[in-house]
């Protein structure tokens, strides 16, 4: 079974300017997670997503940062414009089941490197 | 709020010894998940163990076992026959039971020896 796939895996940008990330999930998954992790922390969930529905984007600075998740399979996170407090891994992580109460575990992929300059 | 707290940044120990990593957590509720994540260079968390809040009897996988203290809130991961690719970030997670959202502390570097 294919992981989690996520692309690119590094980006250097300077502020101000926009990036995004891509994450494809693990087939048949329905929930979608994307993690912020700052150097020197654990990861801080962003958003999460049931199928193609935001659950949670309580963490989410939504004056710079979007995420969709169309057709409940790809998302996509964006930053615009970027500062350099964003620099960090962002993570993507994905379920299988959905709903509360779900014992199954996230699966992670190998994360996205932002650097801002 | 959930909180969990690591509070080694740093961990050594020599190959084939044991260590043990820390992890306390602060919540209110009576259900929930408790998880050790490892997260080598490649960046990738990769689930260590997991831990039912409600199950009396500590999770073990392998060279790997926690120790659940649920009225004291502590939550250790012991690693036996440590080996060089154990070398990684460690991350203590937690999870309330009504949804899905992890919590992480903020991680143990093991250093394995040679």
């Amino acid at each position: 079974e294919a992981g989690v796939a996520q692309s690119p895996r590094y980006k250097i940008i300077e502020k101000r300017q926009s990036v995004a990330f891509w994450c494809n999930p693990i087939s048949g998954h329905a929930t979608l997670y994307w993690y912020q992790q700052i150097l020197g922390q654990g990861p801080k969930l962003l958003i999460q997503f049931q199928n193609n529905g935001v659950v949670d984007d309580s963490q989410l600075p939504k004056d710079r940062f979007s995420a969709e998740r169309l057709k409940g399979v790809d998302s996509t996170l964006k930053i615009q414009p970027a500062k350099l407090e964003d620099s960090a891994v962002y993570l993507c992580a994905s379920n299988p089941m959905a709903g509360q109460g779900s014992t199954d575990t996230q699966y992670f992929g190998p994360g996205t490197r932002l650097t801002v300059l | 709020a959930q909180t969990v707290t690591q509070s080694q940044p740093e961990m050594s120990v020599q190959e084939a010894e044991t260590v043990t990593l820390s992890c306390t957590y602060d919540t209110s509720e009576s259900d929930y998940y408790l998880f050790w994540y490892k997260q080598p260079p490649s960046r990738q968390m990769i689930l260590v163990i997991r831990q039912e809040a409600y199950k009396q009897q500590n999770a073990t996988e392998n060279r790997f076992s926690v120790n659940f203290q649920k009225a004291a809130k502590s939550f250790s991961l012991k690693i036996s026959d440590s080996q060089l690719g154990d070398a990684a970030m460690y991350f203590c997670a937690y999870r309330f039971f009504g949804n899905e959202k992890l919590t992480f502390g903020t991680g143990t570097r093991l250093t394995i020896i040679p």
